[in-house]
């Protein structure tokens, strides 16, 4: 496609639940990110996805979230057991991951709100 | 490990007046920099990235920004405000020698007054 796309743009969970959250990165971009963004804390790193190299897992807020990137390709991010705290838009972002210092190509983000 | 301070959650500036949203970080190694924009209901866009080529460096939109390591900054300007400025400015950094992570500041919300 000709950007990133998250999907879905708008969820409404209930407490507790589980919810999945999809990013499509532009096609042939190695590196992916999640951030999620709420009032006040800016952008918070989530997790890093660079090519065929480990995650790098160092932003999740708890072991109540996960994300996997299948094929190189699209991401889930997963979160369970979901809490109030949950709520904030989730942003993906891609970048051909050649180099440090690519820009970011950012989706227009999930805004998840947990009732 | 890396990390950015952005002072000011929220600036406010006259139209005309001119815009400075400061940024400090702190990296173990050099760094590449960067501010990225938000306007309102919109993603966010990169505005201008600083990569050792130059240490004053032009984006869009008429702004710049300079990195200074002896101050380890990376403050953001623009001479005269425009309504159309009005948006959430966040500054960025990863490390240069190596592919890291980008890690965000919190953001400032610059507020044009007319």
């Amino acid at each position: 496609g000709a950007g990133v796309s998250q999907s879905p743009s708008n969820k409404v969970t209930e407490k507790g639940k589980d919810v999945e959250l999809r990013c499509d990165p532009i096609s042939g971009h190695t590196a992916l990110y999640w951030y999620r963004q709420s009032l006040g804390q800016g952008l918070e790193f989530l997790i890093y996805f660079q090519g065929n190299s480990a995650p790098d897992k160092s932003g999740l807020p708890s072991d109540r979230f996960s994300a996997e990137r299948t094929g190189g390709s699209v991401s889930t991010l997963t979160i369970q057991r979901t809490q109030q705290e949950d709520s904030a838009v989730y942003l993906c972002a891609s970048s051909p991951g050649q180099v440090g210092n690519e820009k970011l190509f950012f989706g227009s983000g999930t805004q998840l709100s947990v009732l | 490990a890396q990390s950015v301070t952005q002072l000011g959650s929220h600036v406010s500036v006259s139209e005309g007046a001119l815009v400075l949203l400061r940024c400090n970080y702190s990296s173990s190694v050099p760094p590449y920099l960067f501010w990225y924009v938000q306007y309102p209901n919109q993603g966010l866009q990169l505005l201008l990235k600083y990569t050792s080529a130059a240490t004053l460096v032009k984006g869009i939109n008429g702004f710049e920004a300079e990195f200074k390591k002896s101050e380890t900054s990376f403050h953001l300007t623009k001479p005269s405000a425009h309504m159309s400025d009005a948006a959430e400015y966040f500054c960025a950094v990863s490390p240069m020698n190596r592919d890291d992570k980008i890690i965000f500041g919190k953001g400032t919300r610059l507020h044009i007054l007319p």
